[in-house]
């Protein structure tokens, strides 16, 4: 079993709508949580860090649940720019090694 | 620039050509990461310096992989004898402070990506 896992989708969705993403990670040690984007043939760059009691950005919102290990991001209205793919960062404590996820892809359609 | 910078930003090998990599972090940056991505999949740690210090090489595949930092700033990942498997995206990121357990914002390059043929 893979240390973080996301659903690869891809996640097809029309202007507008609502859409959320899970990550599950496996160790329960794990303290440091953030998202990434990663446009096509682009490098990765940071979307937002994931705080215990959730937070929210504009349209983007994150949760995480470490009950069930795992944190989720969920994205309101979404625009056509929305489209990227979308990796899923673990770090585990006393470690700085940051684990990511394969990636979810998003396609925002007109 | 401000950013992190990174060339050659294409590499085409012949299999067992040796390759060398090159990543400028942005000034003053402590950490600096290698990542490997593979098609389809997330960055894969491949080591990590902390100033000039290698503190894990713990990801690097083979020991025909080899990284330096030597005035803790540019870095250089070096590839021997390169395998098609060795076919991917080679990123390098960096953090302001030290790879703390809290976790620091990473800044990425823009990448190289090597094919050996």
């Amino acid at each position: 079993r893979k240390e973080v896992e996301q659903d690869p989708g891809p996640f097809n969705v029309p202007e507008g709508a609502t859409v959320a993403f899970n990550c599950t990670y496996s160790n329960s040690a794990s303290q440091s949580f953030f998202w990434y984007r990663q446009d096509c043939r682009k490098e990765p760059k940071l979307l937002m860090s994931v705080y215990s009691s959730g937070n929210e950005d504009g349209r983007f919102t994150a949760q995480l649940n470490r009950a069930s290990q795992y944190i989720s991001l969920l994205i309101r209205d979404s625009k056509l720019s929305d489209s990227a793919t979308y990796l899923c960062v673990v770090s585990s404590g006393g470690s700085y090694i940051p684990t990511f996820g394969r990636g979810t892809s998003l396609i925002v359609h007109p | 620039g401000a950013g992190v910078s990174q060339s050659p930003r294409y590499k085409v090998a012949k299999r067992g050509q040796d390759v060398a990599l090159r990543c400028d972090p942005i000034s003053g940056h402590v950490s600096l990461f290698w990542y490997q991505q593979a098609l389809g999949q997330g960055p894969e740690f491949l080591t990590y310096f902390q100033n000039e210090a290698q503190l894990d090489k713990s990801g690097l595949p083979s020991d025909r992989f080899f990284a330096e930092r030597p005035e803790g700033s540019v870095s250089t990942l070096k590839i021997q004898r390169t395998q098609q498997e060795d076919s991917a995206v080679y990123l390098c990121a960096s953090s302001l402070l030290t790879g703390t357990p809290l976790g620091e914002t990473q800044y990425f390059g823009p990448g190289t990506r090597l094919l050996v043929l």
